[in-house]
């Protein structure tokens, strides 16, 4: 398996416009996060998914925040409008249900919003 | 989910043994100790998971004494590469449910 995998790497957008993160989880892996680091907030989470459903969005910081799992294989976080104290880098990751409770990361986009 | 208290940052040098401590004096019956590893410009990446005295393993060595209110995660001879961002997670992650990262350790090794 390649990992999990999200694209973009880098995004850089203008204020106002919309922002699509992608995300591909391990296969068979069941549990999706959805991470944003920062060097003020360090790494918090925002929304995670258990087969497709979210089950705690509480982490997403506003309306303009909003994340899907349309399948077990993809997953987005959008942003609309994008603003600059959304520039961050945003991670995604994966993991199953059982005594191998490893969470497997993805490299993460790195979102520069000017 | 326990919260956890670990040091800001350690120094240490090449060759050196390192040890870093996590408390969680709130940590539950069924709560499990994990430690992952930040690479600049990378993902998290788990270590090691304990839930009482010790396990080992090709990376790291993790030592849990009986209370469990506190944990120390024991890296052998480290070197350049070691340095990174750890951090302690405490929670029932058998069972699945959300993994919350604190602040972490930054760690820096020294030539």
């Amino acid at each position: 398996d390649a990992g999990v995998i999200q694209s973009p790497r880098h995004e850089v957008t203008e204020m106002g416009q919309e922002v699509t993160l992608r995300c591909k989880p391990i296969s068979g892996h069941d549990y999706l996060f959805w991470y944003r680091q920062t060097m003020m907030r360090g790494l918090e989470l925002l929304i995670y998914f258990n087969n497709n459903v979210p089950i705690d969005d509480s982490g997403m910081p506003e309306d303009r925040f909003s994340a899907k799992m349309p399948n077990a294989s993809f997953s987005t976080l959008k942003i609309q409008p994008s603003e600059p104290r959304d520039s961050a880098v945003y991670f995604c990751a994966s993991r199953s249900t059982g005594k191998n409770t490893e969470a497997f990361f993805g490299q993460g986009t790195r979102l520069t919003v000017v | 989910l326990a919260k956890t208290t670990q040091p800001i940052s350690m120094d240490s040098y090449e060759g050196q043994e390192v040890n870093i401590t996590c408390s969680h004096n709130n940590i539950a019956t069924n709560d499990y100790i994990t430690w992952y590893q930040q690479f600049p410009s990378q993902g998290p990446r788990f270590i090691i998971q304990g839930y009482k005295t010790k396990v080992t393993n090709e990376v790291a060595s993790l030592f849990i004494p009986a209370d469990r209110k506190s944990s120390t995660l024991s890296l052998p001879r480290v070197s350049l590469s070691d340095t990174a961002v750890y951090y302690c997670l405490v929670g029932e992650y058998n069972q699945g449910g959300k993994l919350i990262f604190g602040q972490g350790t930054e760690l820096s090794v020294k030539p």
